[in-house]
């Protein structure tokens, strides 16, 4: 069974910390697209990076890092000297073979991240 | 570039009343589209997907019923809402060449 687990319901954290959100996936398939989302207080979810499961590389963008380890099944989202701004509730998402055709995503129940300033 | 539209941005219906929510993208063909539902403080729940003009799938059994009239357009309805249909609703979309979805502006529904 494909599933997304965010163990982490809620975190707070002083502007200017470091903090990480935990992502972990479980699939049978080699092949799956793993993807993060931000929903800020407006609403809307915003889509962050995408990775597919034959690049392991991390990726980094500005102050946002994605940590992708194939051996623990999971992809950790960093974000480096955090921000007010980054408050918001943080979905990871999952979507493997099985769902080619309907490109149904199965996310996990979400991170909300404040930050003080 | 591709935009997803929603309205209306706000609504506040009684129990028993209609609802018509509808959801149009701009700039691409033959989209995947998704209707969501996110009660207060939770997580996000598939309500309907939908292929192509006219196919509906539904994943969670409800008051809800979803159509796809044209290609871009998706509408989400019910006859007759009940408190529990309340919640903020999420249109989305994908594609062949997209594999991530894109999520519309949202409804905030509130059942009264």
């Amino acid at each position: 069974a494909q599933k997304v687990t965010q163990a982490q319901t809620e975190i707070s954290v002083v502007e200017k910390e470091d903090v990480t959100l935990d992502c972990v996936y479980e699939t049978r398939d080699t092949t799956y697209y793993l993807f993060w989302y931000k929903q800020p207080p407006s609403g809307e979810l915003v889509f962050l990076i995408r990775r597919n499961s034959f690049d392991e590389q991390n990726e980094i963008s500005g102050r946002y890092s994605w940590n992708f380890q194939k051996s623990t099944s999971s992809f950790n989202f960093t974000i480096t000297a955090s921000q007010v701004v980054d408050s918001a509730v943080y979905f990871c998402a999952l979507r493997t073979p099985v769902s080619s055709n309907t490109g149904k995503l199965i996310f996990g129940q979400g991170t909300t991240l404040q930050v003080k300033p | 570039s591709q935009t997803i539209h929603q309205w209306p941005a706000t609504l506040v219906q009684p129990v028993g009343s209609p609802l018509s929510l509808e959801c149009t993208v701009e700039g691409t063909s033959n989209p995947n589209l998704y209707w969501y539902r996110q009660a207060a403080g939770r997580g996000l729940q598939l309500l309907f997907y939908s292929v192509g003009i006219g196919q509906i799938s539904s994943e969670v059994p409800q008051n809800l019923s979803a159509s796809r009239p044209q290609d871009r357009q998706f509408i989400l309805s019910s006859k007759k809402l009940l408190l529990s249909d309340s919640g903020f609703y999420l249109c989305a979309w994908s594609s062949v060449v997209h594999y991530e979805q894109y999520f519309g502006p949202g409804t905030r529904l509130t059942v009264t």
